[in-house]
């Protein structure tokens, strides 16, 4: 079954630690996206990657980090700069980066950050 | 910014059409309207998306409106598992959206 894998669902981390969020994907698909949702709110766009070893910052994109080493995956890591971590992290894919009405948004499960 | 306004809550009677609304009044000639749902604590799920006419597929209808600032997301008989947030985004591609807090649908049995 295709699909996005997020991992892990939950994690704590301390304060001044950096933490790294997996996303993999076997849907082939070219484009992936993170974005950052706070409760009650809706999804903020933090980095994104249309190809293989290029991506973008999205809106809210500091404190965060992210590479694009294999098509697959696209790895998130929160550092200490960023001020409020306390979040759930969504991944997305889609075929292409390109502006396209074939751009429909696959998501994974999420992964709920708490900072202690 | 791609900003799209819907109301915060809608209320529905199970079995019946709920039609949820969505403003985008700032929308460019290339925008696809994209509609996406989503359960507490799970990721946001496709529904449906568009670009001039109408669309039609197995879990909603989607009706945009001829100047394209608006649009309406259709179910025809709610259930239950459709109640939900719901939101409306527009873009040339759909990931680079901010999804705004969308609707929050309930659906009373």
């Amino acid at each position: 079954d295709g699909g996005i894998t997020q991992s892990p669902k939950y994690l704590f981390r301390k304060e001044g630690q950096n933490v790294t969020l997996s996303c993999e994907q076997n849907l082939n698909h070219d484009a992936m996206y993170w974005y950052r949702q706070d409760p009650g709110q809706g999804l903020r766009l933090i980095y994104y990657s249309q190809i293989v070893n290029d991506f973008q910052k999205g809106d809210i994109a500091e404190g965060y980090s992210v590479s694009r080493e294999k098509k697959e995956s696209f790895p998130l890591t929160v550092t200490s700069a960023q001020k409020n971590p306390t979040a759930f992290y969504l991944c997305a894919s889609s075929i292409t980066g390109q502006a396209s009405g074939a751009n429909v948004l696959t998501f994974g499960a999420g992964s709920r950050l708490t900072v202690l | 910014d791609a900003k799209t306004t819907q109301p915060n809550s809608m209320e529905s009677n199970e079995e019946e059409p709920v039609h949820l609304p969505c403003n985008h009044s700032t929308i460019s000639g290339t925008d696809y309207i994209h509609w996406y749902r989503q359960l507490p604590s799970q990721g946001p799920e496709y529904v449906i998306h568009g670009l001039t006419s109408n669309v039609n597929n197995r879990m909603a209808s989607l009706a945009i409106a001829e100047d394209r600032k608006s649009s309406t997301l259709i179910l025809h008989r709610a259930t239950l598992r459709d109640a939900a947030v719901y939101y409306c985004i527009h873009n040339t591609n759909a990931g680079k959206s901010t999804f705004g807090d969308g609707t929050t649908l309930t659906v009373k049995p």
